[in-house]
Parts: C-alpha cells; structure tokens; sequence
C-alpha cells in the first residue's frame, strides 16, 4: 500500500514555456501532499505544502506564482512550473502523508529547462 | 530552511561489514524517519520512530529515537551491496504541522 505515482517522469522544455508534473495516490486518499525540489548531490527541500481543497502553503523563498500547485481531489495534486528558466532544472520529488507523520514519496519528475 | 545535521556525509565499507550513521538537530522533534533514496528516484521510507527512546528495526535495519529528541540514529548490520544509496534522515518538529525537515544525508558505498 501507499503507492504515490508522479507523471511524468522525465521532461525537457524551452525556456519560457510552462510545464505541469502530476502526483498521484494510487491506492489510498491524500489530504495533503508535499513537493518538494532536489539538486545534485543535496537534500530534500520543501517547497510547498498542497492541501485538498484549499490554498497550498508555501515555504519562504519559493515563488506561488512562479510554482502553482493544485490539490483539487485526495490522490492528485499538481505543479506547474510556470515560465521556466534554466534555473528551474531539478529533480522535483512529490510525497503524501499517509499517517502521523509518515510520507510516502513519488519516483520523481526530471525536469530539464534548454 | 533548517536542515539536520547528519554524519558521516559517506562512507565506504565492505560487504558484511555493519553501519552506523545519526542525525542530530537543535530543536526538539517529535518524529524522526529513515529513508533511503538511489539514483533518479524518490526516497523510501525505511523506519519510523514516534517515541523518545524507541528502538525500531525493520530486517537488517535498526534506529533509534534519541532520549532527548534531539537525535536519532539508524545502524545497518551486515552490509550487502544493495544497500548503497543514500540515507536521509528526516524529522518532525513540534508544532510545524506535518512539515519534515530533512537531513544532509549520508552516501553509502559498498565494496565486496
């Protein structure tokens, strides 16, 4: 159980255009979801905290109109990457909490801007 | 944002041989995870711990939730080459929602 799925899994665009990674629970119902975005050789950072139904929250530092994230039913949520640059290329890695504190995370979306 | 101090940040070890890294914060948590992440993918959960003082393994795998819950630890007996990857720790401070904060991490590789 608690499988997340993220789609897709590797994408290139040109600079300028918008692109939309989708996290989803396969086999269970996620009030709330994370992403978060990973560099080379570092951690996890979060970026934004996606509820079900209403506004995410985002961390200091991270652009909500640069990053727009929607929770609009309990096994999807998305981001969109919006006017990429090449500085928006990472490892863009979803999770679902599934109990207490516990959260299951997607494969990842390879995200490369030219 | 905050992140946990890890140790060692790698290590490279025989096969057969045990593991042991930690995690250590300044605030006070009250989760801590293991999760262990390779190449191009997303981390796995390995171990959860909940309660200061508790002692969780899961097969070959062993942490434990530090007394002052300011740290936790994960050993690894008996290495195997599968056990490369990269070992994130992660925690939960009171009061922040469900929100983790993750650790450096520590990059595990295996000889045989």
């Amino acid at each position: 159980g608690a499988v997340v799925s993220q789609h897709p899994s590797r994408v290139i665009c040109k600079s300028g255009t918008s692109v939309k990674i989708e996290c989803r629970s396969l086999d269970f119902q996620a009030t709330t979801m994370f992403w978060y975005r990973q560099f080379p050789k570092q951690s996890l950072m979060l970026m934004a905290t996606s509820n079900e139904g209403s506004k995410a929250t985002y961390e200091q530092g991270v652009e909500k109109d640069k990053f727009l994230i929607n929770h609009a039913s309990l096994t999807l949520s998305t981001l969109t990457v919006t006017s990429a640059h090449p500085e928006d290329s990472s490892f863009y890695i979803c999770s679902a909490r599934v109990r207490k504190n516990e959260q299951y995370f997607g494969p990842g979306t390879r995200l490369t801007v030219t | 944002g905050q992140q946990l101090n890890q140790s060692p940040q790698s290590m490279f070890i025989q096969e057969g041989e045990d593991v042991s890294m930690n995690c250590t914060s300044s605030s006070i948590f009250n989760t801590w995870l293991w999760y262990k992440q390779d190449p191009g993918e997303g981390p796995v959960l390995l171990i959860a711990l909940y309660k200061a003082g508790e002692l969780t393994s899961n097969g070959r795998l062993t942490a434990q939730f530090g007394i002052t819950r300011k740290d936790s630890f994960l050993n690894i007996s008996a290495s195997i080459p599968s056990d490369v990857g990269i070992y994130f720790c992660a925690g939960q401070e009171t009061g922040t929602a469900s929100k983790l904060t993750f650790g450096t991490g520590t990059r595990l590789q295996v000889t045989l």
